[in-house]
Parts: structure tokens; sequence; C-alpha cells
């Protein structure tokens, strides 16, 4: 069973677009981040979301935004999709802060 | 944001070479350092973790040495070999937060 898992694996869309990542953890974590991996292998945080409290990286453009049903699920939406939106976003999750953080396989996303 | 910075960027050994990536932060109230290791086209998996009341770790041919007074840590790799070509990232947090951050990463290839 796949601890963290991401849907799609591959997403190409056209500049505009709106489009979204789903994320689910079956490890019973109480925290969950959103990360962007650039061309150059750079890993930025986007979001994290512990206990209902969505902690923003102020440098995301509110173009994205995540969703959470519940604590086993986050999502990730993106409006108005630009050329520079294109890499490869990452589901985690970890128990903790000072814990463990789980990586999906990653979400590799191409906007034309 | 708060920076960890990692050097080098790359990293080329000899099988049974011991490379060494260093990391160096700015912010004290860091007080977890996890390493992460990264395979092409898969997520980031934790490697070793260190927290500030050790000075070095040691798991199977990872080491992870830091120096409080200095703000810096590093991790070694014992009698390297190809399959431990990767990424590698360093990483920190800090009490209570749940943004942490990343180092810009070290390609290591280790050569047969």
């Amino acid at each position: 069973d796949t601890a963290v898992s991401q849907t799609p694996k591959y997403l190409v869309t056209q500049m505009g677009n709106d489009k979204s990542i789903k994320c689910e953890q079956n490890l019973g974590h109480d925290t969950m981040y959103w990360y962007k991996q650039d061309s150059k292998k750079f890993l930025k945080i986007m979001f994290s979301y512990n206990n209902k409290e969505l902690i923003i990286n102020e440098t995301v453009p509110n173009r994205f935004s995540p969703k959470s049903p519940d604590k086993a699920h986050l999502n990730l939406h993106i409006n108005s999709l630009e050329l520079g939106d294109s890499a490869v976003y990452f589901c985690a999750s970890s128990r903790n802060w000072d814990t463990e953080a789980f990586f999906g396989q990653g979400t590799r996303l191409t906007v034309v | 944001q708060q920076q960890v910075k990692q050097s080098p960027q790359s990293l080329i050994v000899q099988k049974g070479g011991i490379p060494i990536i260093n990391c160096a932060y700015e912010n004290t109230a860091f007080d977890y350092f996890p390493w992460y290791q990264q395979f092409p086209g898969k997520g980031p998996a934790l490697l070793i973790a260190i927290r500030p009341d050790v000075s070095e770790k040691k798991e199977g041919r990872f080491t992870i040495s830091f120096n409080k007074s200095a703000k810096q840590f590093s991790l070694h790799i014992m009698d390297s070999q190809p399959g431990d070509s990767a990424t590698y990232f360093c990483a920190a947090s800090s009490g209570g937060s749940y943004i942490p951050t990343f180092g810009r990463g070290t390609s290591l290839i280790v050569h047969p």
C-alpha cells in the first residue's frame, strides 16, 4: 500500500486553464504539505496543513490554493495556469514538525 | 524565507570514496535537521536526521556531523557505492513551525 499517493502522475495543460492535483495519505498523519520542485531540483515548500491550520508560504501566488476535505487528503488547486508553473509537485505528510516526512511520487505539470 | 545553504551543487566520486555534503544555516531556532535522498522520478525519502543536542549521528554508512556553534552540519557517506548516486537535500525546521526549509540539493554521482 502506498503511504502517500498523488494523482495524476503527469499533467499537460494549456495556459489559462484551471487544474487540480489530488493527494491522499494512509499513515494517519496530522500534517500534510505541498512542495514545488523546479527544473534545477530546488524543493520549495508551498503549504503545510496541520490540524485544520493552513500555513502558507508567502511567496506562493494566490492562484494556488490547497483544499483539505478531511485529514487524509490535501488537494492542490491551481487557477489560470502560467508557463512558469511547469514543475514537479510533491505532496508529503508527517506526524509532526520534527518527524520524517513521507513524499508522494510527484506530479509532473507541464503548461503549454 | 529562512535559508539553508548547501554545497557543493554536484559531486563526483569513485566507488569506495567518502563524499561530504555541507549545509549552513542562520536561524538559531532551527532544531531538527534531516537529510533526504531523491532518485530520479521519485519523491525524496528520509535518509537520516539529527537534533542539535548531539554532535554526530551514524546510521549504516551515513553519518551526520553537527556543529551548533558554527551553525553547520554535514553528511558523510562512507564506502560510497554506485547505488548511492542520487540528489541529496539537507533541511531544517524549528519548534512548532510546519514550514521546513530545504537546501538546494547536491547531485552525487558515484562511479564504479
